[in-house]
């Protein structure tokens, strides 16, 4: 069965630390893998996006890594801030197109003063 | 840039009445889709269209129906809603590319929607 699975479920931090968040799937064929922001009220929003060749990939104080042998990513947050605050999703797609996404569940981070 | 846009941002039904939820997108994108957020799951995928005038059934379609009569527009209907449809729904679009960096999924800021 292709399934997204997220971990931890929530997560408290102080401001200014860094913080590792987990995705583990068992989707098959794989595509690529992308993290997704979202903000309480609001839509997600991409971070970033992996294919099965691609390792590592930055987009700021955020850096994801991949890998597809064991199927597990990894979002790291480095010097955390109050605007972190926010759930964070993974989502895997099987093909390169389609409309096939399968989504986690998320994590929920909040960054405390 | 407005990106996507969706109406209402709120809505109380009680059983058994209808509405239509509005999707709008001016990123002339080809696909858009129709999800639900509930806690502890996953986003799920209701309905989706891959042009004006196609549409097609998701993971959870029941109880809904969709229409694309015009490329930039997306509805979601509930003929007769049911407490189960209580849920915050996400709309959602991308462009027609096989470039990567480009095949993103844009959404909206979401419906919250209470049926009683």
């Amino acid at each position: 069965k292709n399934q997204v699975e997220q971990s931890p479920q929530s997560l408290i931090i102080l401001e200014g630390k860094n913080c590792t968040l987990q995705c583990n799937y068992t989707v098959s064929p794989f595509s690529n893998l992308r993290w997704y922001k979202q903000d309480t009220g609001r839509g997600p929003v991409s971070l970033t996006i992996m294919t099965f060749s691609e390792n590592t990939k930055s987009n700021g104080r955020y850096t994801a890594t991949l890998d597809a042998d064991t199927k597990q990513s990894s979002l790291h947050i480095t010097a955390s801030q109050l605007s972190d605050s926010a759930s964070y999703i993974c989502v895997v797609s099987p093909r390169r197109t389609g409309n096939q996404f399968y989504f986690g569940t998320g994590t929920s981070l909040t960054v405390i003063p | 840039n407005a990106g996507v846009t969706q109406t209402p941002k709120f809505r109380v039904l009680k059983t058994g009445q209808s509405m239509t939820l509005l999707c709008a997108q001016d990123m002339n994108h080809e696909y858009m889709y129709w999800y639900r957020q509930d806690p502890g799951m996953g986003l799920r995928l209701i309905h989706y269209s891959v042009g004006e005038g196609t549409t097609a059934k998701g993971e959870v379609p029941d109880g809904y129906n969709v229409s694309r009569l015009k490329k930039q527009n997306f509805l979601l209907g509930l003929e007769s809603a049911a407490p189960s449809q209580t849920s915050v729904y996400f709309c959602a679009s991308r462009p027609d590319s096989t470039g990567m960096t480009k095949n993103i999924q844009y959404f909206g800021a979401g419906t919250r929607l209470s049926v009683l």
